[in-house]
This record gives C-alpha cells, structure tokens and sequence, in this order.
C-alpha cells in the first residue's frame, strides 16, 4: 500500500492565483480530512469527510472548497489565493473518526506570494 | 477549538520516564483519547489510544482515570530521538489537534 499520498510537494503561486491540492489514500479509508500548520504551530482542521458524497466544515475553512466524489480521492481546491494561506497542509485518513488512528501523508508546501 | 489542555513544553533528560498530562474535562462517553507525535518537516504519527484505565504498546502507556477528565502519556526511558510535539486529542466527528507539547530530550 503506497498510504496517503500527496502532490505536489511544493507550490509556489501568486495572490489570486487557484489551484488544487491533491490527496489519495488506497486503504479504503471512510474517513478523510485536511489540515493546514503554519510554522511552530498545531494543525487546524479545514475540512473533512466521513464518506464519499460526504463532507464538512473544520475550524478554518474559509477560502478552500473540497469535494469527495470517490472514496480514495478528497482534493482541496484554494479559490483564490492569499499570503494568509501559506502554511504546510496535510491530508489524513483514517477508518473512521473516532477510535482509528488516523494516517497522514507527507504534506504540501504551499507559498503565496 | 481544541477541546484539551496541554503544557506547552516540557525538558527531560535520556533515560528517563516522560509523563505528558492532557485535559479533556468536557469528554462525551463515546470518545476516545488518542495521541500523536510529530517531528518537524512531517506529519503527525499515531502512538497509542485508550478509552479508560491503562493501555500499553511498544511505544508508550496511556493511564486514563476512571472519571476519564485527564489522562497521561508515559514514554519510557526517552532518547534524543523522542524530541518531538505530542499532541493529545479527544475523538469526535472533527478530530481537532491543539497546539501539543514540545518535548525536547537533553543529553
């Protein structure tokens, strides 16, 4: 199993500029979720789903937008990019929410200039 | 907001027993205490979940009392290598990370 997966490593984009984040998990997880981490900082969920079809809000969702059409795939698509969205975002994924662990991929590093 | 209370940083020495206390005073009966390491430049990785009294794997043991209001992670004679943030966090449908605690091992 190659886990989470995430592309791209790294972005460089201008302000206004959108774009999607990419997350893939092939251990047929139900539950999928996106994080942002800003540096020495926690992670702040933006949004999650607990199924394909399925999705919601996390503490910090303004200015992203996700949809879960399969249940391998949860991309995270920035609307129009600002330099408050700098910050590195995981992609996790996990059985189910609440007694699961859950499994993060690798992150993606993400400057708005 | 993170619904657990953590110190922020703690300092330990190699060889000795780390214990890193959470509080989750608002805990529903359903959910489970998890914890996570991360080191920099990663993502966080599971180390141990329990729901009451103690539970130990290779890693870590987790202590949670019976009113389940705090609980305790126990890292066995750390190394350098345990130098990392734990975060602790209380199961829900959003799976809310707080700021955790940075653990830094001295020589």
């Amino acid at each position: 199993n190659a886990g989470v997966t995430q592309t791209p490593k790294f972005q460089v984009l201008k302000t206004g500029q959108s774009m999607t984040l990419q997350c893939a998990q092939d251990m047929n997880h139900e539950y999928m979720s996106w994080y942002r981490q800003d540096p020495g900082m926690g992670l702040r969920l933006i949004h999650y789903s607990v199924g394909a079809g399925i999705t919601d809000q996390g503490e910090v969702p303004n200015g992203y937008n996700v949809s879960r059409s399969t249940t391998e795939d949860f991309p995270l698509r920035l609307l129009s990019a600002a330099p408050s969205q700098t910050s590195v975002y995981f992609c996790a994924s996990s059985y189910a929410q609440r007694e699961n662990e859950q499994f993060f991929g690798p992150g993606t590093r993400l400057t708005v200039l | 907001l993170a619904k657990t209370t953590q110190p922020i940083s703690m300092d330990s020495y190699e060889g000795q027993e780390v214990n890193i206390t959470c509080s989750h005073n608002n805990i529903a009966t359903n959910d489970y205490i998890t914890w996570y390491q991360q080191f920099p430049s990663q993502g966080p990785r599971f180390i141990i979940q329990g729901y009451k009294t103690k539970v130990t794997n290779e890693v870590a043991s987790l202590f949670i009392p019976a009113d389940r209001k705090s609980s305790t992670l126990s890292l066995p004679r750390v190394s350098l290598s345990d130098t990392a943030v734990y975060y602790c966090l209380q199961g829900d449908d959003k799976i809310i990370f707080g700021k955790g605690t940075r653990l830094h091992i001295l020589p």
